[in-house]
């Protein structure tokens, strides 16, 4: 079945480390993009992308990086530059102007 | 500044009562996405709204979308214990398949 994958689910990093979160989809869909979520924040636009080899800073992009060389695979680095990484990650893509499919999420804590 | 803003931020109605939900936006919607989430989770693809005066149905929620296009309301009618999670509206507001989202309500169903 057709879908997008995040992993892992849950991740614990020391303070200074940087971590790389995973999002995979095999929905052919050319824009894919990553949101965080915090308890009464709603989701904010952390990095976007449109084609391949191309992205674009969302509203929090500080202390992330993303590459996109496959369509199939938008992978986010939160890196020790970031001050509060601690929150709920979430993956989505779709095709333009269309339906945002989300992953499960990602929990990272900061420990 | 939040670009979409959802009210009431959280509300508790008894089951079988009616209940509605808003997103406004001081910018022309492109393209309007509810979605449904329990805590934790990833989001479940509710409606999603295009044109001004649209208005969807989906067994007891029905979504419009005002002529201005700035402006959606979600409408439960008989709420059930199933309704109860946070409601995201998502939504286009350049007409760049950039999509911000707003902070989210929280409805609570009493049996």
């Amino acid at each position: 079945d057709g879908g997008i994958t995040q992993s892992p689910k849950y991740l614990f990093r020391k303070e200074g480390q940087n971590v790389t979160l995973s999002c995979e989809q095999n929905l052919n869909h050319d824009a894919m993009y990553w949101y965080r979520q915090d308890p009464g924040q709603g989701l904010r636009l952390i990095y976007y992308s449109q084609i391949v080899n191309d992205f674009q800073k969302g509203d929090i992009a500080e202390g992330y990086s993303v590459s996109r060389e496959k369509k199939e695979s938008f992978p986010l680095t939160v890196t020790s530059a970031q001050k509060n990484p601690t929150a709920f990650y979430l993956c989505a893509s779709n095709v333009q102007t269309g339906e945002l499919f989300f992953g499960e999420g990602s929990r990272l804590t900061v420990l | 500044s939040q670009e979409l803003e959802q009210s009431p931020q959280s509300l508790i109605v008894q089951e079988g009562k009616n209940l509605t939900i808003n997103c406004t936006s001081s910018k022309t919607l492109y393209g309007l996405y509810w979605y449904k989430q329990k805590y934790g989770e990833g989001l479940i693809f509710l409606m999603m709204l295009q044109k001004g005066g649209e208005e969807k149905s989906h067994e007891k929620i029905t979504a419009k979308l005002d002529e201005k296009k700035q402006q959606s309301s979600l409408h439960i009618t008989a709420s059930q214990p199933s309704h109860a999670g946070i409601y995201l509206c998502g939504a286009d507001l350049g007409g760049n398949n950039r999509l911000a989202f707003g902070k989210g309500n929280q409805v609570v169903v009493i049996p």
